[in-house]
């Protein structure tokens, strides 16, 4: 079945202890993003990846962190989390602008809600 | 500024209605626009992609129109039912603009089908 797998899906933690939330996908697919979604915000893009190695900012990654190393997994690293960083965090992925038609379609996973106090 | 508004308040439909929710935007030119569906303590799921050129796409009981014009996209479902009851997110596609994948999500509206 085709997946992206979050994990943990809830955490309680308190300010300055680092975490990671790990996303996989079973997919083969080159793009894989992070986004947070606040109430009345929407989601919001963290940080994203074209492919390995490849990654670059999105709209809100101050206090985030990642990598991809292989291309199934996309680490979200929280070096110091503190309480604006409580939020639901969803990786997603897709085929990207590879080849073929566009479908545009993301996979995303179950969600990661994140308490920090 | 750059903005995504779609309807905060929830919509309450009777069953068998048509559901319309609508997206508007400003200072984007989005050459694609996707629309998602959300339950509740879930990830979002993909519904359809409609292209600038396309001003209406189909999929089953779904009905999505892009007005480049207007800056606004409508999104109908026909004959609705309980199981339809959800949030529907609408995400602006500037992938074509960017030459990566990028979305640009509204904040969604609510939809409420009442048997």
């Amino acid at each position: 079945e085709a997946q992206v797998t979050q994990n943990p899906r809830y955490l309680i933690t308190v300010t300055g202890k680092k975490l990671t939330v790990t996303c996989s996908q079973n997919m083969n697919h080159e793009y894989m993003s992070w986004y947070r979604q606040d109430p009345g915000l929407g989601l919001r893009q963290i940080y994203y990846s074209m492919n390995v190695e490849v990654t670059d900012k999105g709209d809100v990654p101050e206090g985030y962190k990642v990598s991809r190393k292989e291309k199934r997994n996309f680490p979200l690293i929280l070096e110091s989390p503190s309480p604006n960083q409580t939020s639901l965090y969803f990786c997603a992925s897709s085929s990207g602008l590879a080849g073929g038609r566009y479908t545009g379609e993301l996979f995303f996973g179950e969600g990661s809600r994140l308490t920090v106090l | 500024s750059q903005k995504i508004e779609q309807n905060s308040e929830a919509l309450n439909i009777q069953e068998g209605k048509t559901a319309t929710l609508t997206c508007n935007y400003t200072n984007y030119s989005p050459a694609y626009l996707q629309w998602y569906r959300q339950d509740p303590g879930r990830g979002p799921v993909f519904l359809l992609l409609i292209r600038e050129n396309e001003k209406e796409k189909r999929k089953e009981r779904l009905k999505v129109t892009f007005d480049t014009t207007l800056k606004q996209s409508l999104f109908h479902i026909t004959a609705s039912q309980p199981a339809d009851s959800a949030t529907y997110l609408c995400a602006l596609d500037m992938s074509w603009n960017t030459g990566f994948q990028k979305l640009v999500f509204g904040t969604g509206t609510r939809l409420l089908v009442s048997p």
